[in-house]
C-alpha cells in the first residue's frame, strides 16, 4: 500500500474548524483516500472517503488536492467529542478491502 | 443495529499462559477481521475471514496465534503461549461483503496485559 504522512498531533479550540492534513505523494490512480478516527478506549470508526472530488458528509468534509498528492480532513466545528486519533489511509481499488493504518494524528480539542 | 461485540474487555495474564478472545460481528456481515494494536501505534491486521474461510493470515504469528470462525459468524482468537510483547489491544471488525472500499466496523477491543 502507498504510504501516508500525517502530523503526530494537533490542537484545536472547541467550536472552531479543524484542518487535518495528509500527504500521499506516491498515490496511484486507483487508490482511494479513506479517513478513520479512534476515540479513546474505542475501536476505529469510518469518517469519510474519496477518490478525486471533494466529499461532504454529516461528520466531515474531505478536500483532495488536484494532483491527489495530499488531502485535508475538515471538521467544521470541533467539539470535545472530536478528540481522537485520525488516520488517513490509502486503499487500492484493485486490491480488495485491506486497511493499513499508520500512526495517525492525535487531535486535542480545548474548551 | 447492534455493533461488533467483543469479550472480555480486559485480560491480565502471565507470560507463557494461554488466552482467548471472542468476537461477534454485526449480523449478516460475511467478513471478519482481527487486528492487533500496540500502544501508540495504529492497528495491524492479523487475519481476515470471508464467512468461515481464511482470506489473509500473512501477518498472524502462527507459532503462537490461532483463530477460527467455525460457523461463519462468531470468531475466537487464541494466543498460546503468550509473550510480553503480545500486550496490546485486540480489535475485531466486520464488513458486509468484504468488497473493495467497503467500510469496516470495529468493536471496542480487548486490552491484554502480559506480565
Amino acid at each position: 500500500d502507498a504510504k501516508t504522512t500525517q502530523p503526530n498531533s494537533m490542537e484545536s479550540n472547541e467550536e472552531e474548524p479543524v484542518h487535518l492534513p495528509c500527504n500521499h505523494s506516491t498515490i496511484s490512480g486507483t487508490d482511494y483516500i479513506h479517513w478513520y478516527r479512534q476515540l479513546p478506549s474505542q475501536g476505529p470508526e469510518y469518517v469519510i472517503h474519496g477518490l478525486t472530488s471533494n466529499v461532504n458528509n454529516r461528520m466531515a468534509s474531505l478536500a483532495i488536492a488536484e494532483d491527489r498528492k495530499s488531502s485535508t480532513l475538515i471538521l467544521h466545528r470541533a467539539t470535545l467529542r472530536d478528540a481522537a486519533v485520525y488516520y488517513c489511509i490509502l486503499r487500492d481499488g484493485n486490491a480488495g478491502n485491506m486497511l493499513t493504518f499508520g500512526g495517525g494524528t492525535r487531535l486535542m480539542v480545548k474548551p | 443495529e447492534a455493533g461488533v461485540a467483543q469479550s472480555p474487555r480486559y485480560k491480565i495474564i502471565e507470560k507463557r499462559q494461554s488466552v482467548a478472545f471472542w468476537c461477534n460481528p454485526i449480523s449478516g456481515h460475511a467478513t471478519l477481521y482481527w487486528y492487533q494494536q500496540i500502544l501508540g501505534q495504529g492497528p495491524k491486521l492479523l487475519i481476515q475471514f470471508q464467512n468461515n474461510g481464511v482470506v489473509d493470515d500473512s501477518q498472524l504469528p502462527k507459532d503462537r496465534f490461532s483463530a477460527e470462525r467455525l460457523k461463519g459468524v462468531d470468531s475466537t482468537l487464541k494466543i498460546q503461549p503468550a509473550k510480553l510483547e503480545d500486550s496490546a489491544v485486540y480489535l475485531c471488525a466486520s464488513s458486509l461483503f468484504g468488497s473493495d472500499q467497503e467500510t469496516q466496523y470495529f468493536g471496542p477491543g480487548t486490552r491484554l496485559l502480559v506480565l
